[in-house]
């Protein structure tokens, strides 16, 4: 989507080995969010963001860590990957009033 | 905690049938509620929204009602089309303006198929 670039939208890893997503978007949006996308489980809020340096865990955060310096940029680390985390990760934004906007998704395969 | 449910398919139906996905959901408050649609290999769209008891969310050619009384959101078209095949997800929020810092609350998703 034009406001939210999400990168890389590929990668395969090997368990053990850090990882970082980058969600950047250009829409000056102060909400952000990553969400993780399973079969059988719809999509599941993983943290979010409501503004710069201003974060919080959402449903399924452990194993994950975030950071937001500045507006448009929130990154999704997982600091030692597992297996279980193979799946498919989300970005959105969105405002006090417009519903959340979703990025085109990160496929990441941990091997 | 708040929970979204909705079935989750696969739906099959042909082209220019009526459709209708079914969606419940729990919450305290009074929450907003959305259908978001995801075709293959795409992010999540907005469908469709409604803030309040009774507002009546439409795109499309879809439209959902909210009811507060059957904590229900259903999906409806009159009559769909190849190009509706997609899945379908039902969501909530806390509040009621829409938008605001609290993530959404996704069921599983329903799988559309539509047969020319």
């Amino acid at each position: 989507d034009a406001g939210i670039t999400q990168s890389p939208r590929h990668k395969v890893t090997e368990t053990g080995t850090p990882v970082t997503l980058r969600c950047h978007q250009t829409e000056n949006h102060r909400y952000m969010y990553w969400y993780r996308q399973d079969p059988g489980h719809g999509l599941r809020l993983i943290h979010y963001s409501y503004g710069v340096k201003d974060t919080d865990k959402g449903e399924v955060s452990d194993g994950y860590s975030v950071s937001r310096s500045k507006t448009e940029d929130f990154l999704l680390t997982l600091e030692s990957a597992t297996s279980s985390q193979t799946s498919v990760y989300f970005c959105a934004i969105s405002t006090d009033v417009r519903p959340q906007h979703f990025g085109d998704g990160t496929r990441l395969s941990i091997l | 905690g708040d929970s979204v449910t909705q079935m989750e398919g696969p739906v099959t139906l042909s082209e220019e049938a009526f459709l209708t996905i079914n969606c419940t959901y729990t919450a305290t408050g009074y929450p907003s509620l959305f259908w978001y649609v995801q075709y293959p290999g795409e992010g999540l769209q907005l469908l469709l929204k409604a803030t309040k008891a009774d507002d009546k969310g439409s795109n499309k050619g879809f439209e959902a009602t909210y009811r507060k009384e059957t904590t229900s959101f259903h999906l409806e078209k009159g009559s769909v089309q190849v190009s509706d095949s997609a899945v379908y997800f039902c969501a909530l929020s806390d509040g009621n303006s829409g938008g605001g810092a609290d993530g959404l609350t996704f069921g599983k998703g329903t799988h559309l198929i539509i047969q020319p």
